[in-house]
């Protein structure tokens, strides 16, 4: 099993609509979750860090379920500038912060 | 602030040549790291210095070599280039020493083509 796993897409919505990306770990031992988003032929930042409690940042929640090692991000009326690569990336924790990166999923919104 | 920058932003090499990519933060971050991003392969690490003075090897760093010159300098050599590292490769530093999360930000990239 690969260490981070990524709904391989591409998703195509229209816009307005809601999109949820699935990401599987396979270190029990990750302490820390987040997504990132890369935009074409750009550097990946930081979109969002997600919490076991969940946490939502305006039209964006991402959810953490540690006992089934898995990770979602949900996207509520998507806008045009949505459009990105979308990467689900864990930090598996020990006395060097290392993270792993899932391979994306490519979203394009269409008008 | 500048944040993470990196030279050259492109480069083309011919087979055995060898190059440094530069890496610079202005952040006073204490980690730094080199991936590189393939098509359908996500990112890499290459290699990684959790502080100045140190080095440490990340998934796949055969073929280079990292110095970390000083606390805002990376720079990642290949000595012998290979059509297999023609690749796109991103510098990143880590703001988690500071308190403020597990932040980690990049360069805008170097992408290199090996003939």
């Amino acid at each position: 099993r690969k260490e981070v796993e990524q709904d391989p897409g591409p998703f195509n919505v229209p816009e307005g609509a809601t999109v949820a990306f699935n990401c599987t770990y396979s270190n029990s031992a990750s302490q820390s979750f987040f997504w990132y988003r890369q935009d074409c032929r750009k550097e990946p930042k930081l979109l969002m860090s997600v919490y076991s409690s969940g946490n939502e940042d305006g039209r964006f929640t991402a959810q953490l379920n540690r006992a089934s090692q898995y990770i979602s991000l949900l996207i509520r009326d998507s806008k045009l500038s949505d459009s990105a690569t979308y990467l689900c990336v864990v930090n598996s924790g020990g006395s060097n912060y290392k993270l792993t990166f899932g391979k994306g999923t490519l979203l394009t919104v269409n008008p | 602030n500048a944040g993470v920058t990196q030279t050259p932003k492109f480069q083309v090499l011919k087979t055995g040549q060898s190059m440094t990519l530069q890496c610079a933060q202005d952040m006073n971050h204490n980690s730094m790291y080199w991936y590189r991003q393939d098509p359908g392969m996500g990112l890499r690490l290459i290699y990684y210095s959790a502080s100045e003075g140190t080095t440490d090897k990340g998934e796949v760093p055969n073929g280079y070599n990292v110095s970390r010159l000083n606390k805002r300098e990376f720079s990642l050599r290949l000595e012998s280039a290979a059509p297999s590292q023609t690749s796109v490769y991103f510098c990143a530093s880590n703001d988690r020493d500071r308190g403020r999360g597990d932040t980690q930000y990049f360069g805008p990239g170097t992408r290199l083509t090996v003939l």
